[in-house]
């Protein structure tokens, strides 16, 4: 039971360019969320999904795609790098049988030049 | 909009010493709360969640919480600190019911000197 996984934990991209974050789970959660983590502005939602095949907009949902084709899957896309888009992501899962408590995977830290 | 707002940005404590971090939320309505925890290196991991009841949660590591619904906070406390709860604390509130969206405070980081 590996729990919440990202990948990739680092990366470095130029201006411009693209990539996908993969976050996967194993714990059968209906919701799952991308998190963004900047020093002194805690944790603040990009996007979210409350099952397979469904997403909404978080607080800021700029710059950012989002897809959710399997239930364990929910992938966070940059189609276009920018260096306010350097950070610390984080991907969580949660359940309402929890009582929403969320899980939370380890992070991406992502530099943009 | 809801907010979440935690007083102190850095807390600094010798080690046995008592601890309160403050958190205050801006939402009206019913709401589940959270205490989450990073310690360095790791992942946030839930420390103790407030849903309904007696308003005196207590979570994992002699941690505990009290909800006041008058003052809209809910304040963590612990009576005697260690070094190994040098960490990075979250407050966080969900809208309840029906809401998805949980919102966190800036953080806390505290530091023990041993």
């Amino acid at each position: 039971n590996a729990g919440v996984t990202q990948t990739p934990k680092f990366r470095v991209l130029k201006t411009g360019q693209s990539m996908t974050l993969l976050c996967a789970q194993d714990m059968n959660h209906e919701y799952m969320y991308w998190y963004r983590q900047d020093p002194g502005m805690g944790l603040r939602l990009i996007h979210y999904s409350v099952g397979e095949g469904t997403t909404a907009k978080g607080e800021v949902p700029d710059g950012y795609n989002v897809s959710r084709l399997k239930k364990q899957n929910f992938l966070l896309g940059l189609e276009s790098a920018a260096p306010s888009q350097t950070s610390v992501y984080f991907c969580a899962s949660s359940d309402p049988g929890s009582r929403y408590e969320q899980y939370f995977g380890p992070g991406t830290r992502l530099t943009v030049t | 909009a809801q907010s979440v707002s935690q007083h102190n940005h850095h807390v600094i404590l010798s080690e046995a010493a008592s601890l309160e971090l403050g958190c205050n939320y801006s939402y009206g309505g019913t709401v589940n709360l959270f205490w989450y925890v990073q310690y360095p290196g790791q992942h946030l991991q839930l420390l103790l969640k407030y849903f309904s009841g007696d308003p005196l949660v207590k979570g994992i590591k002699g941690f505990e919480a009290e909800f006041i619904k008058s003052k809209f906070s809910f304040n963590l406390r612990k009576p005697s600190v260690q070094w190994s709860d040098t960490a990075e604390y979250f407050c966080a509130v969900m809208q309840s019911p029906g809401g998805f969206k949980t919102i966190f405070g800036a953080g806390t980081r505290l530091f023990v000197k041993a």
